[in-house]
């Protein structure tokens, strides 16, 4: 059964900071992992998809790392900026997505 | 990207009334649609996958006769809890995939008093 750890749980830094965010998965059979950002109340948008062949991918300030032999993705989030505070999750996809705990995310100005 | 709609967005019932959530994909087709509960502060948990024309496969724990689950189009799919309980108070997502990449609807907040 495929488990998903995230760490930090909670993360608060200031404006300008380069971050990142670490996700963690037991089963390594993966078709890809995805990124999705979580505002209080709401449903998820996606970030970033990287595919199982794939090693990372960019979007804006947004750069996501793929590690399937060691179970491990990464997303640095760039100069960081208010807009940004949110709960970060991703999600691993064998047949089904599985989530990881969410890191919360609060940039202060 | 592509769009998933959910509906309602809030809803409040009655203990042992039922409740329909809708979820519709847009812009595409999806023979397999995904229904998720949230708890405050907790990540997702995945209740059931949803299969056009066939029968729902649930996650273990997950009561089928207590959440029903209706995917009758490829664009469509339903989740409904029946005679709710307070406990059945949650955040409830549905999620579709275009192309490999998973979507989610808005969300439904689900009270039951």
């Amino acid at each position: 059964k495929q488990e998903v750890t995230q760490i930090p749980a909670a993360l608060s830094v200031p404006e300008g900071e380069n971050l990142v965010l670490n996700c963690s998965f037991t089963d390594s059979a993966i078709y890809n992992l995805q990124w999705f950002r979580q505002d209080p109340g709401k449903g998820l948008t996606s970030l970033l998809l990287i595919q199982s062949s794939q090693r990372e991918q960019t979007s804006g300030r947004l750069n996501a790392s793929l590690d399937k032999s060691s179970g491990r993705s990464t997303l640095y989030i760039a100069a960081s900026q208010p807009g940004d505070s949110a709960t970060y999750l991703c999600g691993s996809d064998t047949d089904k997505l599985i989530f990881g705990t969410g890191t919360r995310l609060q940039v202060f100005p | 990207g592509a769009v998933v709609s959910q509906h309602p967005s809030r809803v409040i019932c009655k203990s042992g009334t039922s409740v329909k959530i809708e979820c519709r994909s847009l812009d595409f087709q999806a023979t397999t649609m995904f229904w998720y509960r949230q708890f405050p502060k907790q990540s997702l948990m995945l209740m059931a996958t949803s299969n056009e024309g066939s029968k729902a496969t649930y996650e273990q724990g997950v009561e089928k006769d207590k959440f029903l689950i209706n995917h009758a189009s490829l664009t469509l799919s339903t989740l409904t809890v029946t005679s709710a309980h307070p406990e059945d108070s949650s955040f409830y997502i549905c999620s579709a995939r275009d192309r490999n990449e998973a979507f989610f609807g808005q969300g439904t907040r689900l009270t039951v008093v």
